[in-house]
């Protein structure tokens, strides 16, 4: 399983647009990126999955460059309802041993 | 459609006790995953089971073992709790396709406490 790492924290402000880095240097060619959000408390939460380019829905997109050794994850105008930990992940689509690394922890102030 | 549930959400044992922890997925999916959420280690993969069988496994102690039922319900067992086996216990369903996104769908968890 493909090694990542991510800031441990990162603060922003709302309205703001939020954008986490992941590296995974060693992505292997059938691996996904995948990126779970958690509130304290509470189970991780799907957020969203790509493989390349770009990839978009409701809550969030991903880009993804060319050589797939990292990705990032956009939030646009964050409230400070997403103040979470957000967890990036590297795998197998559908695999479900999940490594879950230390993630970012996002604090969006007023 | 219902989440997924997980029961008791909090409970208290005492060193060497043992105990069961439950969890029903979302109606329609066949696997079932048991995290461990701690401060120090995060989360880490316990065991995975697809169709009543156990289809990955993580590098837990043979204390903590689990099975599944035939209507896809999941149950964890700790057998002689320790200290550090205090934390979160997370549940996750879902479809457990290859091929497919793997989405997990996560419980609320279940609090244990050993004292």
């Amino acid at each position: 399983l493909a090694k990542t790492t991510q800031p441990i924290s990162m603060d922003s402000y709302e309205g703001q647009e939020v954008n986490i880095t992941c590296s995974h240097n060693n992505i292997a060619t059938n691996d996904y990126i995948t990126w779970y959000q958690q509130f304290p408390s509470q189970g991780p939460r799907f957020i969203i999955q790509g493989y390349k380019t770009k990839v978009t829905n409701e809550v969030a997109s991903l880009f993804i460059p060319a050589d797939r050794k990292s990705s990032t994850l956009s939030l646009p105008r964050v409230s400070l309802s997403d103040t979470a930990v957000y967890y990036c992940l590297v795998g197998v689509r559908g695999f479900q041993k999940l490594v879950f690394g230390t993630g970012t922890r996002l604090l969006v102030s007023p | 459609k219902a989440g997924v549930t997980q029961t008791p959400r909090y409970l208290i044992k005492t060193r060497g006790q043992q105990v069961t922890l439950s969890c029903s997925p979302i109606s329609g999916h066949r696997s079932v995953s048991w995290y461990q959420q701690t401060p120090g280690q995060g989360l880490q993969f316990l065991f995975e089971y697809f169709s009543e069988t156990q289809r990955n496994k993580g590098n837990f102690p043979g204390r903590f073992s689990g099975r599944q039922f035939s209507n896809s319900r999941s149950e964890m067992n700790v057998s002689t709790l320790e200290l550090g086996d205090s934390a979160l216990y997370l549940c996750a369903s879902s479809d457990g396709l290859t091929g497919r996104t793997g989405e997990l769908f996560f419980g609320e968890g279940s609090r244990l406490t050993v004292l």
